[in-house]
């Protein structure tokens, strides 16, 4: 019972360093996402996927790009990496794209610190 | 554009005592309401949904939230709160149809037990 997998949990870089989160489900979901938590802000939509192939923009997508080539993996990309982006992330899926009433499943979380 | 106000960022609370933690939305839409939970380093879970039909609804450890049209409320209450119930809790709402609809949510409520 994988579910969401996130890797790595946690993550040093410096400014202008990129790096890859990586995200994996197991649940043949459609719908998978990326948020980013920090303090006082609750969680905030970078990027979403309906499918293979298909990726949106959500509430913050500046400096992130996504892709998704196949129904289980949705990486995101810091391609320079800046202070601002010093949080934690999470990614979270569901089973239909288009159920907005479905709960989503949250992986662990990948804890980011831009020097 | 929905949204979603936690008026509280922090609400700490003996152990055996009654606990609300609130939550008041805005949409233009009909809406779905969410409470996760989310346990010192792990990512969230549900605790509870409204979609339709009755106002109440519980979760399996003694939680409840009541869908309040008329006051856009959907505050989470226990009457008798445990040690492991500390957490942060955020409220969440997601309205309008198909691939559109995205799950919005407040800034979390850390719920803090002691003895």
């Amino acid at each position: 019972n994988a579910g969401v997998t996130q890797t790595p949990k946690f993550q040093v870089l410096k400014t202008g360093q990129s790096m890859t989160l990586q995200c994996a489900q197991d649940m043949n979901h459609e719908y998978m996402s990326w948020y980013r938590q920090d303090p006082g802000m609750g969680l905030r939509l970078i990027h979403y996927s309906v499918g293979a192939g298909i990726t949106d923009q959500g509430e913050v997508p500046n400096g992130y790009n996504v892709s998704r080539s196949t129904t289980e993996d949705f990486p995101l990309r810091l391609l320079s990496a800046a202070p601002s982006q010093t949080s934690v992330y999470f990614c979270a899926s569901r089973p239909r794209a288009d159920a907005n009433t479905g709960e989503l499943f949250f992986g662990e979380g990948s804890r980011l610190t831009v020097l | 554009a929905q949204s979603v106000t936690q008026l509280d960022s922090q609400v700490p609370v003996f152990e055996e005592a009654p606990v609300e933690l609130r939550c008041n939305y805005s949409s233009s839409v009909s809406v779905y309401l969410f409470w996760y939970v989310q346990y010192p380093n792990q990512g969230l879970q549900l605790l509870l949904k409204y979609l339709s039909g009755s106002t109440l609804v519980e979760s399996i450890n003694g939680f409840e939230a009541e869908f309040n049209k008329s006051q856009t409320s959907f505050h989470l209450r226990k009457p008798s709160v445990h040690i492991s119930d500390t957490a942060e809790y955020f409220c969440a709402v997601s309205g309008g149809t198909g691939t559109a609809s995205k799950l919005t949510f407040g800034t979390g409520t850390r719920l803090q037990v002691t003895l």
